[in-house]
């Protein structure tokens, strides 16, 4: 069974560009989540998608968007880069959050890491 | 905020030892679940343990929960170097996970 892939690995970028990061669920999973770890630091809820709705959004700028497509995977917008965006971005997807198992958790994808210079 | 925050920051041990680390939250959870992260990749799940268990074992680990003291603990016996990562906790609200600051485990062979 694939895990869930983000893509790219690496990402530059210049100060004010914009980035699109993009992830792919395990087949299954409905609800995708974006975190961001920067260097150092723990990580930071960006935004929870499921069924192709946002459901909850952590306390980023509205630069900071996405959106779920119909197969689940998701993309990850960043626009008007700042130097300080530079960081791991991890997403990760789950089953339905109502349908609990004993081994209920989530599935992380390797990152995006985003450099911003 | 409800972000969790785990104690020690930064550990390092020998090989065969046991190695002890703790995460503290601040609101009601569902379950309390354990990450492993090595050197900036991708987290990987660990074991959970519900609001309602006060221990369970995966394996060398080792988790207790103990919800009147909002605090967890995870215990891995005799490590290896191979353990040698970041180590989560993350804590679901029913409505948001929400993840500790990590602790650093180094284990010297």
């Amino acid at each position: 069974e694939a895990g869930v892939t983000q893509s790219p690995t690496h990402l530059i970028k210049t100060r004010g560009q914009q980035a699109t990061l993009r992830c792919s669920p395990i087949s299954g999973h409905t609800s995708v989540y974006w975190y961001q770890q920067a260097l150092g630091l723990g990580l930071q809820f960006l935004l929870w998608y499921d069924e192709g709705e946002e459901r909850n959004r952590g306390n980023f700028p509205p630069r900071f968007s996405g959106r779920q497509f119909p197969n689940y995977s998701s993309e990850l917008n960043v626009n008007a880069l700042e130097l300080e965006d530079s960081a791991l971005y991890l997403c990760a997807s789950s089953l339905l959050r109502r349908s609990l198992s004993p081994n209920y958790g989530y599935t992380f994808g390797s990152g995006t890491r985003l450099t911003v210079v | 905020s409800q972000q969790g925050e785990e104690d020690p920051q930064a550990l390092s041990i020998q090989e065969g030892e046991n190695a002890t680390m703790n995460c503290s939250y601040k609101t009601s959870i569902n379950n309390l679940q354990w990450y492993r992260q090595n050197s900036g990749r991708g987290l990987v799940h660990l074991i959970l343990i519900r609001s309602n268990e006060r221990e369970k074992h995966s394996g060398r680990l080792r988790v207790t929960l103990d919800t009147s003291k909002k605090s967890s603990s995870l215990l891995i016996t005799a490590s290896r170097a191979a353990d040698t990562a970041s180590y989560f906790c993350a804590t679901d609200t029913g409505n948001q996970f929400y993840f500790g600051t990590g602790t650093s485990l180094t284990v010297i062979p």
